[in-house]
């Protein structure tokens, strides 16, 4: 299966702590995303890379957050100094966007479920 | 600010029948449509998708059909069948900003 991969898929971090997920795209995905879901609610949009770099961050919902793809390939999320709030689903997504304004369907990963205690 | 919205939380319907889910955007430069399935535990899963210079768009015994003038899309499901039971998310795109509803739960009975 070479779809989107995150890790861990479940993690549970006391509130002030650091936590940092995973995401593997699906192979040669030149499109990274990063959703937040929280329940009742579809997926927010949080930031995106094209290839390594970081085109989108302003809505990043602090600057707690922050996102790395240091080579174009996998992709990391970090909260610092976690809040109860930021407990919510935190989804990665890539996509095969090849011309600007084309389509761009985006494939998701499983998610990583956040709880803060 | 909700720039996609579904209005029904939830849906049922039997075995057998169409299913219907509805979606409304009110951002005139979206134009690319998706709708998303979503089981328990897992992540969105793609299903199908529209551009703005079409109106329908088939995939077995899914259609999306987009009417711009009203900034409506609906997914019509038929024969509905139990293995659809799942929440549906419809989403809509423009350049690099991607907009989700909240969701519809449909229920398809035996």
């Amino acid at each position: 299966d070479t779809g989107v991969s995150q890790d861990p898929r479940h993690k549970i971090t006391k509130r002030g702590q650091n936590v940092t997920f995973r995401c593997d795209p699906i192979s040669e995905h030149n499109r990274l995303y990063w959703y937040r879901q929280t329940l009742g609610q579809g997926p927010e949009f949080l930031t995106y890379f094209q290839n390594e770099a970081q085109l989108e961050k302003s809505r990043l919902l602090s600057d707690r957050f922050s996102a790395e793809r240091p080579k174009g390939s996998f992709s990391t999320l970090e909260i610092q100094r976690t809040e109860q709030g930021d407990s919510a689903m935190y989804l990665c997504a890539s996509s095969d966007l090849a011309l600007a304004g084309g389509s761009d369907t985006q494939y998701f990963g499983p998610g990583t479920r956040l709880t803060v205690l | 600010d909700q720039q996609v919205k579904q209005n029904s939380p939830s849906l049922s319907v039997q075995e057998g029948r169409i299913s219907i889910l509805n979606c409304d955007y009110t951002n005139s430069m979206f134009d690319y449509f998706l709708w998303y399935k979503k089981y328990p535990a897992e992540g969105p899963t793609f299903l199908i998708s529209i551009s703005s210079i079409k109106d329908k768009n088939e995939d077995g015994r899914f259609t999306v059909f987009l009417n711009k003038s009203a900034k409506h899309l609906s997914l019509h499901i038929v024969p509905s069948q139990p293995g659809d039971s799942a929440v549906y998310f419809c989403a809509a795109s423009a350049l690099n900003d991607m907009r989700f509803g909240a969701g519809t739960r449909l229920t398809v009975k035996p």
